[in-house]
Protein backbone atom coordinates (compact mmCIF):
# COMPACT_ATOMS: atom_id res chain seq x y z
CA UNK A 1 0.00 0.00 0.00
CA UNK A 2 1.34 3.35 -0.59
CA UNK A 3 1.47 5.76 2.70
CA UNK A 4 0.91 8.95 0.44
CA UNK A 5 -0.74 9.09 -2.88
CA UNK A 6 -0.71 11.83 -5.70
CA UNK A 7 -2.85 11.87 -8.42
CA UNK A 8 -1.91 12.46 -11.63
CA UNK A 9 1.78 11.83 -11.62
CA UNK A 10 1.89 13.62 -14.64
CA UNK A 11 -0.55 16.75 -15.87
CA UNK A 12 0.57 18.71 -19.37
CA UNK A 13 -1.94 21.84 -19.39
CA UNK A 14 -2.43 24.80 -21.53
CA UNK A 15 -1.95 28.40 -20.34
CA UNK A 16 -4.53 29.73 -18.42
CA UNK A 17 -6.55 26.70 -17.16
CA UNK A 18 -7.67 25.50 -13.90
CA UNK A 19 -5.75 22.01 -12.11
CA UNK A 20 -6.41 19.98 -9.42
CA UNK A 21 -3.59 17.88 -7.96
CA UNK A 22 -5.35 15.36 -5.33
CA UNK A 23 -3.16 13.62 -2.38
CA UNK A 24 -4.04 11.24 0.06
CA UNK A 25 -1.80 9.09 2.55
CA UNK A 26 -2.54 6.47 4.58
CA UNK A 27 -0.88 6.68 7.35
CA UNK A 28 -3.15 8.23 9.71
CA UNK A 29 -1.23 11.72 10.12
CA UNK A 30 -2.53 14.79 11.50
CA UNK A 31 -0.31 17.18 9.37
CA UNK A 32 0.18 17.77 5.20
CA UNK A 33 2.01 19.35 2.98
CA UNK A 34 2.80 20.71 -0.43
CA UNK A 35 5.79 21.47 -1.54
CA UNK A 36 7.32 22.84 -4.88
CA UNK A 37 10.12 21.39 -6.43
CA UNK A 38 11.66 23.69 -9.53
CA UNK A 39 13.60 22.89 -12.86
CA UNK A 40 16.82 23.15 -10.91
CA UNK A 41 15.28 20.93 -8.06
CA UNK A 42 14.86 23.35 -5.09
CA UNK A 43 12.24 22.10 -2.97
CA UNK A 44 10.15 24.77 -0.89
CA UNK A 45 7.20 23.99 1.24
CA UNK A 46 4.42 25.86 -0.12
CA UNK A 47 1.48 25.03 2.50
CA UNK A 48 0.81 23.30 5.34
CA UNK A 49 -2.35 21.48 7.18
CA UNK A 50 -2.42 20.38 10.20
CA UNK A 51 -5.84 18.28 11.25
CA UNK A 52 -7.37 20.21 8.16
CA UNK A 53 -6.16 23.69 9.54
CA UNK A 54 -3.92 26.06 7.69
CA UNK A 55 -0.90 26.45 9.26
CA UNK A 56 1.64 27.09 7.00
CA UNK A 57 0.70 29.37 3.86
CA UNK A 58 4.26 30.77 2.40
CA UNK A 59 4.53 33.59 -0.18
CA UNK A 60 2.40 32.14 -2.78
CA UNK A 61 0.38 33.26 -5.53
CA UNK A 62 -3.12 33.14 -4.42
CA UNK A 63 -3.95 31.37 -7.54
CA UNK A 64 -2.69 28.24 -5.15
CA UNK A 65 -5.64 27.97 -3.07
CA UNK A 66 -5.39 24.07 -1.02
CA UNK A 67 -8.51 22.48 -0.12
CA UNK A 68 -8.74 19.72 3.02
CA UNK A 69 -11.71 17.59 3.30
CA UNK A 70 -9.89 15.78 6.11
CA UNK A 71 -7.14 14.73 8.13
CA UNK A 72 -5.85 12.21 5.40
CA UNK A 73 -6.50 14.48 2.49
CA UNK A 74 -5.09 17.83 0.80
CA UNK A 75 -6.11 18.95 -2.62
CA UNK A 76 -4.22 21.58 -4.38
CA UNK A 77 -6.19 23.64 -6.96
CA UNK A 78 -4.46 25.93 -9.55
CA UNK A 79 -6.20 28.81 -11.33
CA UNK A 80 -5.04 30.26 -14.00
CA UNK A 81 -2.17 28.29 -14.54
CA UNK A 82 1.28 30.26 -16.07
CA UNK A 83 4.34 29.36 -17.17
CA UNK A 84 6.08 29.59 -14.31
CA UNK A 85 3.86 26.98 -12.74
CA UNK A 86 5.34 24.06 -14.46
CA UNK A 87 7.51 22.15 -11.81
CA UNK A 88 6.98 18.66 -9.39
CA UNK A 89 4.65 19.25 -6.97
CA UNK A 90 5.23 16.98 -3.49
CA UNK A 91 2.42 16.13 -1.09
CA UNK A 92 3.91 14.81 2.42
CA UNK A 93 2.79 14.07 5.81
CA UNK A 94 3.72 13.66 9.70
CA UNK A 95 2.75 13.27 12.51
CA UNK A 96 2.40 16.10 14.27
CA UNK A 97 4.41 19.21 13.76
CA UNK A 98 7.51 18.18 16.30
CA UNK A 99 11.00 18.67 14.58
CA UNK A 100 11.33 15.21 15.55
CA UNK A 101 9.01 13.51 13.25
CA UNK A 102 9.70 11.99 9.91
CA UNK A 103 7.67 13.88 6.59
CA UNK A 104 6.80 11.03 4.32
CA UNK A 105 6.39 12.08 0.78
CA UNK A 106 4.82 11.35 -2.69
CA UNK A 107 6.39 10.63 -6.23
CA UNK A 108 5.39 14.04 -7.12
CA UNK A 109 3.19 15.44 -9.76
CA UNK A 110 5.08 16.69 -12.60
CA UNK A 111 3.12 19.72 -13.87
CA UNK A 112 3.92 21.30 -17.54
CA UNK A 113 2.12 24.15 -18.38
CA UNK A 114 2.26 24.61 -22.52
CA UNK B 1 19.89 33.62 1.15
CA UNK B 2 19.39 30.23 0.99
CA UNK B 3 19.01 28.64 4.16
CA UNK B 4 20.97 25.56 3.16
CA UNK B 5 23.79 25.09 1.02
CA UNK B 6 25.08 22.00 -0.70
CA UNK B 7 27.19 20.92 -3.51
CA UNK B 8 25.45 20.16 -6.82
CA UNK B 9 27.27 16.89 -8.27
CA UNK B 10 29.67 14.18 -6.91
CA UNK B 11 30.85 11.19 -8.62
CA UNK B 12 32.78 8.06 -7.62
CA UNK B 13 33.57 4.43 -8.25
CA UNK B 14 32.11 1.82 -7.16
CA UNK B 15 33.00 0.56 -4.22
CA UNK B 16 34.76 3.94 -2.65
CA UNK B 17 32.71 5.99 -0.36
CA UNK B 18 31.22 8.96 -0.85
CA UNK B 19 31.27 11.91 1.34
CA UNK B 20 27.92 14.17 0.56
CA UNK B 21 28.42 17.96 2.70
CA UNK B 22 26.20 20.58 3.34
CA UNK B 23 25.91 24.05 5.41
CA UNK B 24 23.48 25.50 7.10
CA UNK B 25 23.01 29.19 8.52
CA UNK B 26 20.36 28.74 11.46
CA UNK B 27 21.99 28.27 14.85
CA UNK B 28 18.48 27.44 16.03
CA UNK B 29 18.17 23.95 14.03
CA UNK B 30 17.11 21.23 15.87
CA UNK B 31 16.71 18.19 13.62
CA UNK B 32 18.50 17.61 10.24
CA UNK B 33 17.83 15.38 7.70
CA UNK B 34 19.50 13.74 4.27
CA UNK B 35 16.85 12.10 1.79
CA UNK B 36 17.55 10.46 -1.30
CA UNK B 37 15.55 11.27 -4.10
CA UNK B 38 15.80 8.51 -7.35
CA UNK B 39 15.13 9.46 -10.71
CA UNK B 40 11.39 9.81 -11.23
CA UNK B 41 10.93 8.99 -7.78
CA UNK B 42 9.52 11.29 -4.38
CA UNK B 43 11.74 11.81 -1.42
CA UNK B 44 12.78 9.18 0.84
CA UNK B 45 14.50 9.89 4.47
CA UNK B 46 17.59 8.19 5.06
CA UNK B 47 18.65 9.54 8.46
CA UNK B 48 18.16 12.55 10.52
CA UNK B 49 20.54 13.33 13.20
CA UNK B 50 19.57 15.77 16.26
CA UNK B 51 21.63 18.92 16.74
CA UNK B 52 22.99 18.05 20.39
CA UNK B 53 24.83 14.21 18.37
CA UNK B 54 27.80 15.07 16.48
CA UNK B 55 27.90 11.41 14.53
CA UNK B 56 25.01 8.90 13.59
CA UNK B 57 26.12 5.78 12.26
CA UNK B 58 23.38 3.44 10.15
CA UNK B 59 24.86 0.50 8.31
CA UNK B 60 26.47 1.80 5.11
CA UNK B 61 25.18 5.79 6.24
CA UNK B 62 27.60 7.53 8.62
CA UNK B 63 26.26 11.42 9.24
CA UNK B 64 28.62 13.79 10.90
CA UNK B 65 27.29 17.33 12.00
CA UNK B 66 29.51 19.88 13.78
CA UNK B 67 27.37 22.33 15.51
CA UNK B 68 29.67 25.52 15.77
CA UNK B 69 30.51 25.20 12.02
CA UNK B 70 26.83 24.30 11.16
CA UNK B 71 28.04 21.79 8.46
CA UNK B 72 26.58 18.31 8.22
CA UNK B 73 28.22 15.53 6.17
CA UNK B 74 26.69 11.79 4.90
CA UNK B 75 29.23 9.57 4.16
CA UNK B 76 27.99 6.30 2.20
CA UNK B 77 30.14 3.26 2.64
CA UNK B 78 30.94 0.79 -0.37
CA UNK B 79 28.70 3.25 -2.73
CA UNK B 80 26.63 1.03 -5.37
CA UNK B 81 25.14 1.90 -8.60
CA UNK B 82 22.01 1.82 -6.82
CA UNK B 83 23.19 4.67 -4.60
CA UNK B 84 23.12 7.18 -7.30
CA UNK B 85 20.03 9.63 -6.59
CA UNK B 86 19.91 12.92 -5.56
CA UNK B 87 20.74 13.52 -2.19
CA UNK B 88 19.09 16.34 -0.04
CA UNK B 89 20.25 17.88 2.76
CA UNK B 90 16.73 19.37 5.33
CA UNK B 91 16.74 20.83 8.41
CA UNK B 92 13.94 21.96 10.65
CA UNK B 93 14.06 24.85 13.93
CA UNK B 94 11.67 25.95 16.36
CA UNK B 95 11.75 29.16 14.52
CA UNK B 96 8.77 31.15 15.48
CA UNK B 97 5.95 29.87 13.51
CA UNK B 98 7.93 27.90 10.91
CA UNK B 99 7.83 24.75 13.15
CA UNK B 100 7.68 21.51 11.25
CA UNK B 101 8.67 23.17 8.17
CA UNK B 102 11.51 21.67 6.58
CA UNK B 103 14.04 24.01 4.88
CA UNK B 104 15.58 21.71 2.19
CA UNK B 105 19.15 22.39 0.18
CA UNK B 106 19.66 21.81 -3.76
CA UNK B 107 20.14 18.58 -3.55
CA UNK B 108 23.49 16.94 -4.89
CA UNK B 109 23.65 14.32 -8.02
CA UNK B 110 25.49 11.77 -7.01
CA UNK B 111 26.82 9.50 -9.70
CA UNK B 112 28.17 6.52 -8.92
CA UNK B 113 30.25 4.64 -11.76
CA UNK B 114 31.16 0.83 -12.47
Amino acid sequence: DTAVSQTPKYLVTQMGNDKSIKCEQNLGHDTMYWYKQDSKKFLKIMFSYNNKELIINETVPNRFSPKSPDKAHLNLHINSLELGDSAVYFCASSQGQGMNTEAFFGQGTRLTVV
Amino acid sequence: GEDVEQSLFLSVREGDSSVINCTYTDSSSTYLYWYKQEPGAGLQLLTYIFSNMDMKQDQRLTVLLNKKDKHLSLRIADTQTGDSAIYFCAETSNRGSTLGRLYFGRGTQLTVWP
